[in-house]
């Protein structure tokens, strides 16, 4: 079964806080990976996609290892405003348009 | 405001009823999708289509029913389901991934359905 594996939380972390969320993903034919954000009860949105040399939006890192099959996401500076749950997420593999999600991680930020 | 517009918001319906959720989307993208998404599970993919071609149904019972009329458009049937069935529905699109990689997807909303 291609899963995509993540911690579900809570990571409660107070204003200020760098977190890291980790995933590992199971198919090695995956090409394409992202990370969503979800409020609750609304729809999962876009993040960032994530690149094999790694890439940076603003306080937003995400990092590939694609020998591990491993996938991470650093938050500088947590703001409240970034509590949610972050979703990892990957392709079937090939042109198949087909996305796996995570359970998700759940993040508290605390004042 | 979102591209990917669903409705209803809401619904609830017995077990008899026969019910359709909509979708449409504006972003000009050719693959559209169904998911389902439960309490403490990952979303679960139900139904793919590129360019109103059905690609993927993965597994879904019979009591629902997927219909594409136009890549804009993507509705979900629905007929004598299960309580258990209770669930957020998301609709997505995306580019096709012709090209290679697969794109990102972008959700609708959702449907808070309510089987009882």
């Amino acid at each position: 079964r291609k899963e995509v594996e993540q911690d579900p939380g809570p990571f409660n972390v107070p204003e200020g806080a760098t977190v890291a969320f980790n995933c590992t993903y199971s198919n090695s034919a995956s090409q394409s990976f992202f990370w969503y954000r979800q409020d609750c009860r609304k729809e999962p949105k876009l993040l960032m996609s994530v690149y094999s040399s790694g890439n940076e939006d603003g306080r937003f890192t995400a990092q590939l290892n694609r020998a591990s099959q491993y996938i991470s996401l650093l938050i500088r500076d947590s703001k409240l405003s970034d509590s949610a749950t972050y979703l990892c997420v990957s392709d079937y593999g090939g042109a198949t348009n087909k996305l796996i999600f995570g359970t998700g991680t759940l993040l508290a930020v605390q004042p | 405001e979102t591209g990917v517009t669903q409705t209803p918001r809401h619904l609830v319906m017995g077990m008899t009823n026969k019910k359709s959720l909509k979708c449409e989307q504006h972003l000009g993208h050719n693959a559209m999708y169904w998911y389902k998404q439960s309490a403490k599970k990952p979303l679960e993919l139900m139904f793919v289509y590129n360019f109103k071609e059905q690609t993927e149904n993965n597994s879904v019972p019979s009591r629902f029913s997927p219909e594409c009329p136009n890549s804009s458009h993507l509705f979900l049937h629905l007929h004598t389901l299960q309580p258990e069935d209770s669930a957020l529905y998301l609709c997505a699109s995306s580019q096709d991934a012709s090209y290679g990689a697969s794109t990102e997807a972008f959700f609708g909303q959702g449907t808070r359905l309510t089987v009882v």
